[in-house]
């Protein structure tokens, strides 16, 4: 069956320009999670919903940073006012809640070069 | 905070020869996943822990948690260079807690010499 999936694969962007960045889930998924992985580093965490709920958004590194999943999902990662220090890999995952474990499952990413 | 520590950072190993990555946390494991990512692409599922001694294998990869659950090894027998990319492990939070949000090492590059 089809993975995750998320567009735009790459996007370059100016300082202060606004960006949206989607993710479609596993059909079917409850779970789906938003994490920044920088160049050498394993992905950080942001936020994390339970179908349309934003249930921890714990890890966003600043108000400039917005996420929705308003139909449980597609979800949509949105950066206003872009600053070089957001360069990074954003990757999707989603996962099939079972109760006691949740395993996710990874898009491609998609890769935000702020110039 | 969790923190994982993967070692080594790197390696480099001829094709044919196994090998062991590991990963050690800073607090007791309620579920240790290990990954594998390609440059430019997502993180690939290999496998998931929970029990103190478990111990799981698919193909010619085997992962490991060991008794006391803060400590993870993945071994590879017999290395491919299908194998090359880099590894890493994560962990969730407490089991019960929120959200079960990843908490991941730094990854160990590996490449495989044909």
């Amino acid at each position: 069956g089809a993975g995750v999936s998320q567009s735009p694969r790459y996007k370059v962007a100016k300082r202060g320009q606004d960006v949206a960045l989607r993710c479609d889930p596993i059909s079917g998924h409850v779970s789906l999670f938003w994490y920044q992985q920088a160049l050498g580093q394993g992905p950080e965490f942001l936020t994390y919903f339970q179908n349309e709920a934003q249930l921890d958004k714990s890890g966003l590194p600043s108000d400039r940073f917005f996420a929705e999943r308003p139909e449980g999902s597609v979800s949509t990662l949105k950066i206003q006012r872009t600053q070089q220090e957001d360069s990074a890999v954003y990757l999707c995952a989603s996962g099939m809640w079972t109760g006691d474990t949740d395993t996710q499952y990874f898009g491609p990413g998609t890769r935000l070069t702020v110039l | 905070s969790q923190e994982l520590e993967q070692s080594p950072q790197s390696l480099i190993v001829q094709e044919g020869k196994n090998l062991t990555i590991n990963c050690t946390s800073s607090k007791t494991l309620y579920g240790l996943y290990w990954y594998k990512q390609k440059y430019g692409e997502g993180l690939i599922f290999l496998m998931m822990l929970q029990k103190g001694g478990e111990e799981k294998s698919h193909e010619k990869i085997t992962a490991k948690l060991d008794e006391k659950k803060q400590q993870s090894s993945l071994h590879i027998t017999a290395s491919q260079p299908s194998h090359a990319g880099i590894y890493l492990c994560g962990a969730d939070g407490d089991s019960g807690a929120g959200s079960y949000q990843l908490t991941f090492g730094k990854g160990t590059k590996l490449s495989v010499i044909p």
